[in-house]
């Protein structure tokens, strides 16, 4: 078990709709990265937090936003939910360090857009 | 195009056998690679990690090498168990922190 918790641990949505998910990141990681994950398929990036600043970003679009508190817990928003949006959605914590950074992910929120 | 590869077939093996995947990738230069676990309905654990001037890395019953001529990575498990069963992840660091996944490949360990 890493120290990774999010919430909720499920959500049914409506297209159209807007939805946020929360992460809070193990103790003393200061970055916060967040993926989607399609049945079948490995994690896809959508983007990384570094001390409250967005450090990087996958292609998703602008409707995919995210935010990264003080305290190191994070938020993924969705505005405008279209049904491909159902997926597991994983936010992982890391410590930056000099070289790769190996990630700790909470168990996911399974989101559902009918 | 960019393209990470894992078999999508799931891997059936003996108990005490050595398990091997291959996460083979094209048009990346990875300075990092790392595997992972992930469990049904959990997310992905950390396992490994190699770096590009690396050509093999072992923790306990786990090795992975990383070939960059080739573009291939291996992962081994040496004495699988029932409790290895799981889907096994690669992930492609390009120095941007950010990671790029394969698909991922099953392992079915059989009593």
């Amino acid at each position: 078990e890493t120290g990774v918790t999010q919430s909720p641990t499920h959500l049914i949505k409506t297209r159209g709709q807007q939805v946020t998910l929360r992460c809070s990141s193990q103790s003393g990681h200061n970055t916060v990265s967040w993926y989607q994950q399609a049945l079948g398929q490995g994690p896809q990036f959508i983007f990384q937090y570094y001390r409250e600043e967005e450090n990087g970003r996958g292609n998703f679009p602008p409707r995919f936003s995210g935010l990264q508190f003080p305290n190191y817990s994070s938020e993924l928003n969705v505005n405008a939910l279209e049904l491909d949006d159902s997926a597991l959605y994983l936010c992982a914590s890391s410590l930056v360090s000099g070289g790769s950074d190996e990630q700790y992910f909470g168990p996911g929120t399974r989101l559902t857009v009918t | 195009s960019q393209k990470i590869e894992q078999n999508s077939e799931a891997l059936n093996i003996q108990e005490g056998k050595t398990a091997t995947l291959t996460c083979n990738y094209t048009n990346y230069s990875p300075a990092y690679l790392q595997w992972y676990r992930q469990d049904p309905g959990r997310g992905p654990v950390f396992l490994l990690l190699i770096r590009e001037n690396e050509k093999e890395k072992r923790k306990e019953r786990l090795k992975v090498t990383f070939d960059t001529t080739l573009k291939q990575s291996l992962f081994h498990i040496t004495a699988s168990q029932p409790a290895d069963s799981a889907t096994y992840l690669c992930a492609l660091d390009t120095g941007r922190r950010a990671l790029t996944f394969g698909s991922g490949t099953r392992l079915q360990v059989q009593p």
